[in-house]
């Protein structure tokens, strides 16, 4: 059974440019969830959809992120324009109502 | 605010050395909490979910356990593959599609 997918595992960009970052939940799931990850300040939610409807952006941390959820098996997390300091890893994690959430195995993103 | 604290931040055990990890909550409600083993390059595995005081649950050589301000995580005779890092969050009732996570503890376990 696959988990779930993000895409790509890794991406290098120089500032200002735009970033996509993709996310595929497991089949079935409802929800779904965006995290970013760095040493200063761990896993922080982003943003998370419950039937492909954004409930909670309030992690966003500020305009130059937005995130869709267009069907039940697609989302995806833009940043325009790219900085330096959103480099990090972001996760994408499903589950089913509130249950336990998966995560997936991360997109690392250095920005320079 | 809700919030997680995570001790010790990092940990190094000989092998078979058994410790505890603690997790420190404060929540205005606690419907949850859970475990998860994150490897060096991957994303966080899911291990436990408690929901209230006194329950506890176990894998291999892992139980974890909950009271009403926090929860642990113990370790019995760990072996290499037990190295990770151990995140703890908890889910509040009157936010159940959130987690919020502490910063985890580092344990490595030598041979």
């Amino acid at each position: 059974d696959a988990g779930v997918i993000q895409s790509p595992r890794h991406e290098v960009t120089e500032m200002g440019q735009e970033v996509t970052l993709r996310c595929k939940p497991i089949s079935g799931h409802n929800s779904l969830f965006w995290y970013r990850q760095t040493m200063m300040r761990g896993l922080e939610l982003l943003i998370y959809f419950n039937n492909n409807v954004p409930i909670d952006d309030s992690g966003m941390p500020e305009d130059r992120f937005s995130a869709k959820m267009p069907n039940a098996s697609f989302s995806t997390l833009k940043i325009q324009p790219s900085e330096p300091r959103d480099s990090a890893v972001y996760f994408c994690a499903s589950t089913w109502g509130t249950d336990t959430q998966y995560f997936g195995p991360g997109t690392r993103l250095t920005v320079l | 605010e809700d919030q997680v604290t995570q001790s010790p931040e990092a940990l190094r055990l000989q092998e078979g050395e058994s410790s505890s990890l603690n997790c420190s909550y404060t929540v205005s409600g606690l419907r949850g909490l859970f475990w998860y083993r994150q490897d060096p390059g991957k994303g966080p595995e899911f291990l436990f979910t408690l929901y209230s005081a006194g329950e506890e649950k176990e894998k291999e050589r892992l139980k974890a356990t909950l009271t009403k301000k926090e929860s642990f995580l113990h370790i019995t005779a760990p072996k290499p593959e037990d190295s990770a890092t151990y995140l703890c969050a908890v889910q509040a009732v009157q936010d159940t599609g959130k987690l919020i996570f502490g910063q985890g503890t580092t344990l490595q376990v030598k041979p």
